[in-house]
């Protein structure tokens, strides 16, 4: 069992869609969440990054830990072509452990 | 840009040919990271450097070689490689205040280098 699964996707949405991408995780020791975003022939850019349960907002992004499911969300409100990339989650038991990647969800939003 | 610049862009290679990926960060970090990155598969870390000191080896084969002269210079020496060795690699970097063998201060990557091997 991965210790990081997300659903590939693709996911194809409308421009103005509101976008949930979740990843589900086995390691109850994990205290650290992100989400990082990757265009194509780029490398990862962090985008959320979250300590334990509960929500961060940042602009159009909200992500949202449920550490009692083991469950990490992101949501994109009011998405934007801008947008289309593929979207890693991570998660980290310490400040000074590896991150643990899951392998990614394609968004493509169609203007 | 991230400030972290990998070369070359582009490789193809023999299974008997000898080559080297290069990575530079320009941001002042002394924490430095090489990822492997396939279709269908989550990233996978592969070395670790922490003040130019190798912290971790994720079990990587031999026909990987890490080399890091400095904190702004992570080299990725390949020889011998198999057809499964294609795949995106990726540089990272980060300013490791814990201590640790891997930090989670933001990590800024590299555009990667994509190698292929026939």
């Amino acid at each position: 069992q991965k210790e990081v699964e997300q659903d590939p996707g693709p996911l194809s949405v409308p421009e103005g869609a509101i976008v949930s991408l979740n990843c589900t995780y086995s390691n109850s020791a994990f205290q650290y969440f992100m989400w990082y975003r990757q265009y194509s022939r780029k490398g990862p850019e962090l985008l959320m990054y979250t300590y334990s349960s509960g929500n961060k907002e940042d602009g159009r992004f909200t992500a949202q830990v449920d550490k009692s499911s083991k469950y990490i969300s992101l949501f994109i409100r009011d998405s934007q072509p801008s947008d289309s990339a593929t979207y890693l989650c991570a998660g980290a038991e310490t400040s000074g452990s590896r991150l643990t990647f899951g392998e990614g969800t394609q968004l493509t939003v169609n203007p | 840009e991230t400030g972290v610049t990998q070369t070359p862009r582009h490789l193809v290679m023999g299974m008997t040919n000898k080559k080297s990926l290069k990575c530079e960060q320009h941001l002042g970090h002394n924490a430095m990271y090489w990822y492997k990155q396939s279709a269908k598969k989550p990233l996978e870390l592969m070395f670790v450097y922490n003040f130019k000191e190798q912290t971790e080896n994720n079990s990587v084969p031999s026909r990987f070689s890490p080399e890091c002269p400095n904190s702004s210079h992570l080299f990725l020496h390949l020889h011998t490689l198999q057809p499964e060795d294609s795949a995106l690699y990726l540089c990272a970097s980060s300013q490791d205040r814990s201590g640790g063998a891997v930090s989670t201060d933001t990590q800024y990557f590299g555009p990667g280098t994509r190698l292929t091997v026939l």
